[in-house]
């Protein structure tokens, strides 16, 4: 079974620096999805990035960008120049190939960000 | 907003009551799933449904029970309620890129139920 995990349960940052959280992920497939998504207080689930196991570059949406290693089965999310509203539950979360696999997403159990200003 | 409607947003009950939590998906997404995140924990896969059909199970109690019906809205039952099942309740629906011919593969989020068993 597909597991994710992520090793650090809180991480802060100083407002404008850049923080980085890890995630590792358990597959025996070589293709497949991974996401990072972020939780405010508000509770939404908010998609931040995706990243298709099957590219190479990795993925950026604008201050988010992953680091993304498929030999180490590593999925790391770097925020550069932090802002307050950056504060929230991230979490890692894994999908089989969209064919024939399992559909659902797997998440790891987050890691809470701290923005300090 | 995503697309994905849930209600109620809040609703608070006594042990060993039923309650329906309902969810409609995004216009034109086939697949529903339903998560349950406890307090300041993960989230739990429950259950799958596409198009009407049941394609996966992840750690869903005897005491809970979904269907999606013909127009693609599902329900998720939960009977007998107990303490431990307070908790935020999750609907997520998805595009099967075959249906589409786009593979973005994430799910998108409603802003889920809130449940707490008094």
């Amino acid at each position: 079974a597909q597991t994710v995990t992520q090793s650090q349960p809180e991480m802060s940052v100083q407002e404008a620096e850049t923080v980085t959280l890890s995630c590792t992920y358990d597959t025996s497939e070589s293709d497949y999805y991974l996401f990072w998504y972020k939780q405010p207080p508000s509770r939404q689930m908010i998609l931040v990035i995706r990243q298709e196991a099957y590219k190479q570059q990795n993925a950026t949406e604008n201050r988010f960008s992953v680091n993304f290693q498929k030999a180490a089965k590593s999925f790391s999310l770097k925020i550069s120049d932090s802002q307050l509203g950056d504060a929230a539950m991230y979490f890692c979360a894994y999908r089989a190939p969209l064919l024939g696999g399992s559909e659902k997403l797997v998440f790891g159990k987050g890691t809470k960000l701290t923005v300090n200003p | 907003d995503s697309g994905v409607t849930q209600t109620p947003k809040h609703l608070i009950t006594a042990t060993g009551q039923r309650v329906t939590l309902r969810c409609s998906p995004r216009s034109g997404d086939l697949s529903v799933y339903w998560y349950q995140q406890s307090l300041d924990q993960g989230l739990q896969f429950l259950i799958q449904y596409y198009n009407g059909e049941e394609r996966a199970k992840g750690n869903i109690l005897e005491r809970f029970s979904a269907q999606q019906f013909p127009d693609l809205h599902s329900e998720l039952n939960l009977s007998s309620l107990e303490l431990g099942d307070s908790a935020l309740y999750f609907c997520a629906s998805s595009t099967r890129p075959s249906e589409q011919g786009q593979i973005t593969g994430e799910l998108f989020f409603g802003e889920g139920s809130r449940l707490t068993v008094l």
